[in-house]
């Protein structure tokens, strides 16, 4: 498997511009993360889906996020809006779900999309 | 939110020295995972340990837990110049797949 795979890979907008983040996590995999990274606040868990339904968004930090999950191979992460603020990076991790092996609860993360907002 | 904090925030030490960084938690946990990160990488999930589990070891790695004082150690034996990435706990917030993650330790191993 190519493992979890992330588009783009970096990603340079001006402010005001809508910004679309693109994961496909690995096949098989029930459940799929989007985080962000910034020196500042470290990784943060901004929404996860568990069989394609949103389960917990509480970390989404303003409406202009928004992340959709239209099938198991899909997922996209959308800033509408975009602000200089939301300049960070991109994780995107699934993992297979409740199977009872140790591996199940392993997140494998994707590269990662680096996005600046000037 | 975090879940986790690591200890030291950063870590440098020679190349065959062992590192040892510290986590810990503030909520009772099913799990706790270690991960590492290289720079501009995603992360690289290294060994889970249960809530039931004190001790575990994969090669160059153990991995410490006491659920008591809510803290985990990852000790990295005979370091090597490769090793130098950043070092993340995450424990799972009541739910195996809801996984908080701390800050970090940055250990750079100097060869």
């Amino acid at each position: 498997d190519a493992g979890v795979i992330q588009s783009p890979r970096h990603e340079v907008t001006e402010m005001g511009q809508e910004v679309t983040l693109r994961c496909k996590p690995i096949s098989g995999h029930d459940y799929l993360f989007w985080y962000r990274q910034t020196m500042m606040r470290g990784l943060e868990l901004l929404i996860y889906f568990n069989n394609n339904v949103p389960i917990d968004d509480s970390g989404m930090p303003e409406d202009r996020f928004s992340a959709k999950m239209p099938n198991a191979s899909f997922s996209t992460l959308k800033i509408q809006p975009s602000e200089p603020r939301d300049s960070a990076v991109y994780f995107c991790a699934s993992t297979p779900g409740a199977s009872g092996s140790d591996s199940t609860d392993t997140q494998y993360f994707g590269p990662g999309t680096r996005l600046t907002v000037l | 939110s975090q879940q986790g904090e690591e200890d030291p925030q950063a870590l440098s030490i020679q190349e065959g020295e062992n590192a040892t960084m510290n986590c810990s938690y503030k909520t009772s946990i099913n799990n706790l995972q270690w991960y590492r990160q290289n720079s501009g990488r995603g992360l690289v999930h290294l060994i889970l340990i249960r809530s039931n589990e004190r001790e575990k070891h994969s090669g160059r790695l153990r991995v410490t837990l006491d659920t008591s004082k809510k803290s985990s150690s990852l000790l990295i034996t005979a370091s090597r110049a490769a090793d130098t990435a950043s070092y993340f706990c995450a424990t799972d917030a009541g739910n195996n797949n809801d996984m908080r993650f701390g800050a970090g330790t940055r250990l750079t191993v100097k060869p």
